[in-house]
């Protein structure tokens, strides 16, 4: 059974730093790696997608690396903002059996980046 | 123009009621799911289509029976509702069941009273 955990679970920091947002997974059959932001009250919002042939994924600040054989990931937000706090979910869609397209989610980062 | 629609966005009802939640994509996705996301924000599958097929089924009470017209629409109808299904309700869908992005839908916050 597939278990994605993330590290650490809540996180602040000033305004500018440098961060970064820990997945592990359990089961390396998967086809892809998601990362997700959610903002209190909404949907869920895809950041990026890595397909498992892949190392890493960038989009404008942020970057995510995938190493599937060791069952992590990361996501590497450069010079954070205010706006960039939410709580960020990784998600894996796993390969095969019964859990086939299955998205696996992990519990979240809770960031808050403070001017 | 919304992806992922799902409405009603809030629902409160009594114990006891049955109550639906409709969700429709216009992506053109072949693939639809239904997620949970309990109390302490942890999402989790409940089921899956393809194709207006049902392929994932996650040990999920039988008083929620998804339903899905065509692949474009995935509803959820809930009977006897309890205490216990107080949640929100995210609706997502991917070009295909696997290996392909997912868009979720803004969730249906349902509270049951």
């Amino acid at each position: 059974k597939q278990e994605v955990t993330q590290i650490p679970a809540a996180l602040s920091v000033p305004e500018g730093e440098n961060l970064v947002l820990n997945c592990s997974f359990t089961d390396s059959a998967i086809y892809n790696l998601q990362w997700f932001r959610q903002d209190p009250g909404k949907g869920l919002t895809s950041l990026l997608l890595i397909q498992s042939s892949q190392r890493e994924q960038t989009s404008g600040r942020l970057n995510a690396s995938l190493d599937k054989s060791s069952g992590r990931s990361t996501l590497y937000i450069a010079a954070s903002q205010p706006g960039d706090s939410a709580t960020y979910l990784c998600a894996v869609i796993n390969a095969g059996g019964t859990s086939y397209g299955k998205l696996t989610f992990g519990q979240g980062t809770i960031l808050t980046v403070h001017p | 123009d919304t992806a992922v629609s799902q409405t009603p966005k809030y629902l409160v009802t009594q114990m006891g009621n049955d109550k639906s939640i409709k969700c429709e994509q216009n992506l053109g996705h072949d693939t639809m799911y239904w997620y949970k996301q309990d109390s302490k924000k942890f999402l989790k599958i409940m089921f899956s289509y393809n194709n207006k097929e049902l392929i994932i089924n996650e040990t999920v009470p039988n008083r929620f029976s998804p339903k899905s017209p065509d692949k474009a629409h995935l509803n959820l109808h809930i009977n006897s509702l309890e205490l216990g299904d107080s949640a929100v309700y995210f609706c997502a869908s991917s070009l295909r069941q696997g290996g392909t992005e997912a868009f979720f839908g803004q969730g249906t916050r349902l509270t049951v009273v």
